[in-house]
């Protein structure tokens, strides 16, 4: 399959261990959030989102936390398993806009 | 229930040459996003439909980019002339009017490489 982005940052972690990927948002008025995953050649797939009256929200092996004094959002994967490995992005929105992607992260998972 | 299509899958053209884009959302699906993803980015908005009505083309360069949805269902981008810059993949996504995030589909893409 295609490869989404050849130089984006890339976290390596050992099958089992817990992922916590990391996303800066630039908008203080945004007031939802999102977490897609991307793998080679398929488009954006929702993962968790979170609205911004919230500071955790847990999923099925995944939990999104948000920090809105330094705009930071994260979104944590327990038991990494190969399946995980792909590009992960953050998205914001703030009410009557459109979402706007930040760079992504690739997650590659190790044997 | 069927994703988003789109097609062509990949296609490469020379700069100046014009290339046209075929996205057929979700049924039922009011609003229709055109994506455009460099390589080693996120996806950057092009163009936002409402049935066949745009609500978003802010970010679309009207120069060279062009796109319509046809009674409100399929969609068309075209681009003519490319450039270079504009080799990236092309994604659309379709959602119920309204929809957050998680009721967004997305397609897989037309990866497009101008030379």
């Amino acid at each position: 399959g295609e490869s989404v982005g050849l130089h984006l940052p890339t976290l390596s972690v050992q099958e089992g261990d817990n992922s916590i990927i990391n996303c800066a948002y630039s908008n203080s008025a945004s007031d939802y959030f999102i977490w897609y995953k991307q793998e080679s050649g398929k488009g954006p797939q929702f993962i968790i989102d979170i609205r911004s009256n919230m500071d955790k929200r847990q999923g099925q092996r995944v939990t999104v936390l948000l920090n809105k004094t330094v705009k930071h959002l994260s979104l944590q994967i327990a038991a990494t398993q190969p399946g995980d490995s792909a590009v992960y992005f953050c998205a914001e929105k703030n009410y009557g806009q459109n979402f706007v992607f930040g760079p992504g992260t690739r997650l590659s998972v190790l044997p | 229930e069927a994703g988003v299509a789109q097609s062509p899958r990949y296609k490469i053209i020379e700069k100046r040459q014009s290339v046209a884009f075929w996205c057929n959302p979700i049924s039922g699906h009011a609003t229709l996003y055109w994506y455009q993803q460099i390589l080693g980015q996120g996806p950057k908005l092009l163009i936002q439909f409402q049935n066949n009505g745009v609500v978003d083309d802010s970010q679309l360069p009207k120069d060279r980019f062009s796109a319509e949805r046809l009674k409100g269902v399929d969609s068309t981008l075209k681009i003519q002339p490319a450039k270079l810059e504009d080799s990236a993949v092309y994604l659309c996504a379709s959602s119920f009017e309204g929809a957050t995030g998680r009721g967004y589909t997305f397609g897989s893409g037309t990866r497009l490489t101008v030379v």
